[in-house]
């Protein structure tokens, strides 16, 4: 089965840090790895997503994220932190026959200190 | 602009109560999904769907049930509501390998 580990709960960082946030999947093939935002009050938006090729993947908001086969790794980073990405954050895993039913993670929320 | 309606932003009911959450996307999308979320656990899927009429059971579908009878709502019911079905819900639509277009929640607190 497949699964999915955030190994942080909550992170803050310093307006115009960088941030790396860690994502773990368990999956026997090659997955298909997304990252969601859920901001307070908001519903969930797609970062990202990564199906195949280039394992270095961009997203909105100007989140990038790497997908590292030997680490079973999909780390979201982005390189200068605004208060606004104060959120909460999902890593999620989906299988190449049922790519549309993902398996989440437990989130990383993210505080941003001025 | 794409649109997931959830008919509720927050409803309470009695333990014991059956309770229907709806859920109505316009993007004429296959596949629905029922998640819910709780604090320290993430999205957790219950139901989907990937036709009219067709349902598949999630990783939780213990006390829950879903219907489908048109392309565009999908509705999650709880037969008898207790209180560990305290939660937030969150429908989901999406064509096939595409990115899921969430709803806004329902706030569901069964007291």
């Amino acid at each position: 089965a497949q699964s999915v580990t955030q190994p942080d709960i909550h992170i803050t960082v310093s307006e115009g840090a960088s941030l790396e946030l860690r994502c773990n999947y368990s999956y026997g093939a090659t997955p298909y790895l997304f990252w969601y935002v859920q901001s307070p009050g908001q519903g969930l938006q797609l970062l990202l997503k990564y199906f195949s090729g280039d394992t270095l993947v961009q997203g909105i908001k100007g989140f990038e994220a790497e997908f590292k086969r030997s680490q079973s790794s999909f780390n979201l980073r982005k390189p200068s932190v605004h208060w606004s990405d104060a959120a909460e954050y999902f890593c999620a895993v989906g299988s190449t026959g049922t790519a549309s039913k993902l398996t989440f993670g437990t989130g990383t929320r993210l505080q941003v200190t001025l | 602009d794409v649109k997931v309606t959830q008919s509720s932003r927050y409803l309470v009911k009695r333990t014991g109560e059956k309770v229907f959450l709806e859920c109505v996307q316009d993007m004429d999308h296959e596949n629905m999904f029922w998640y819910r979320q709780d604090p320290g656990l993430g999205l957790r899927l219950i139901y989907f769907s990937y036709d009219v009429k067709m349902k598949e059971k999630g990783d939780i579908p213990e006390g829950y049930s879903v219907s489908r009878e048109k392309k565009e709502r999908f509705s999650l019911i709880l037969e008898s509501a207790s209180t560990n079905q305290t939660s937030m819900y969150l429908c989901a639509s999406t064509e096939m390998g595409e990115k899921l277009f969430f709803g806004s929640g329902t706030q569901l607190s069964v007291l």
